[in-house]
């Protein structure tokens, strides 16, 4: 089974701040793990995504993120902050494919992001 | 625009109504996807669809009746919902035999159950 918690539902940062969110994931394999964005009245789109290769992985809009093993995290980072990163964001797991792999992502609550000028 | 369309936007229906949602994808993906937003929860699984073939229910209630005629439209068949079925439903799809799960999300459709 994997979960995920994403710790803060609400993070509140300054327009040039830097962006810190974080994901913690359970998994019994090693995982895949994801981090999507949500804006206002739309879909989720995928921010990046790890899949066993580089630990440190660079996505969309700047933002990165780095998968740390030893304390199964998968946190979001983003050096400095601009207004149209207000959205809310999802960190998600799965496990990799094979056999019958379904895309079964299991996602994290959200964290809604706040971007003050 | 991320290539998976779903309508209506938005739908009001009574706890009496029968209504369906669609979902329509231009990628050329073999797999999709229903999933439910409900506030403060995190996003619920309900099926998956693998080559037209449901390959996932997620313990969902019968109320609620996917049906996939083909790899390119999905449908979510809705009757006697309950207030609590009051959500976003949104749609994915994405091509699993590359070993590739990104998923492509439609912008959903906001229910309201009165």
């Amino acid at each position: 089974a994997q979960s995920v918690t994403q710790l803060g539902s609400h993070v509140s940062v300054s327009e040039g701040a830097l962006v810190l969110l974080r994901c913690n994931y359970s998994s019994s394999v090693p995982p895949y793990l994801f981090w999507y964005v949500q804006y206002p009245n739309q879909g989720l789109q995928l921010l990046l995504k790890y899949t066993s290769a580089a630990t440190l992985v660079k996505g969309i809009n700047g933002f990165e993120a780095e998968f740390k093993k030893s304390e199964t995290s998968f946190h979001l980072t983003k050096p400095s902050a601009h207004m149209s990163d207000a959205a809310e964001y999802f960190c998600a797991v799965s496990v990799p494919p094979g056999g019958t792999s379904y895309g079964k992502l299991t996602f994290g609550q959200g964290t809604i992001l706040t971007v003050h000028p | 625009e991320t290539g998976v369309t779903q309508t209506p936007r938005h739908l009001v229906m009574g706890m009496t109504n029968k209504k369906s949602l669609k979902c329509e994808q231009h990628l050329g993906h073999n797999a999709m996807y229903w999933y439910k937003q409900s506030a403060k929860k995190p996003l619920e699984l309900m099926f998956v669809y693998n080559f037209k073939e449901q390959t996932e229910n997620n313990s969902v209630p019968s109320r609620f009746s996917p049906e996939c005629p083909n790899s390119s439209h999905l449908f979510l068949h809705l009757h006697t919902l309950q207030p609590e079925d009051s959500a976003l439903y949104l749609c994915a799809s994405s091509q699993i035999d590359r070993g590739n799960e990104k998923l492509f999300f439609g912008s959903g459709t906001q229910l309201s159950v009165l």
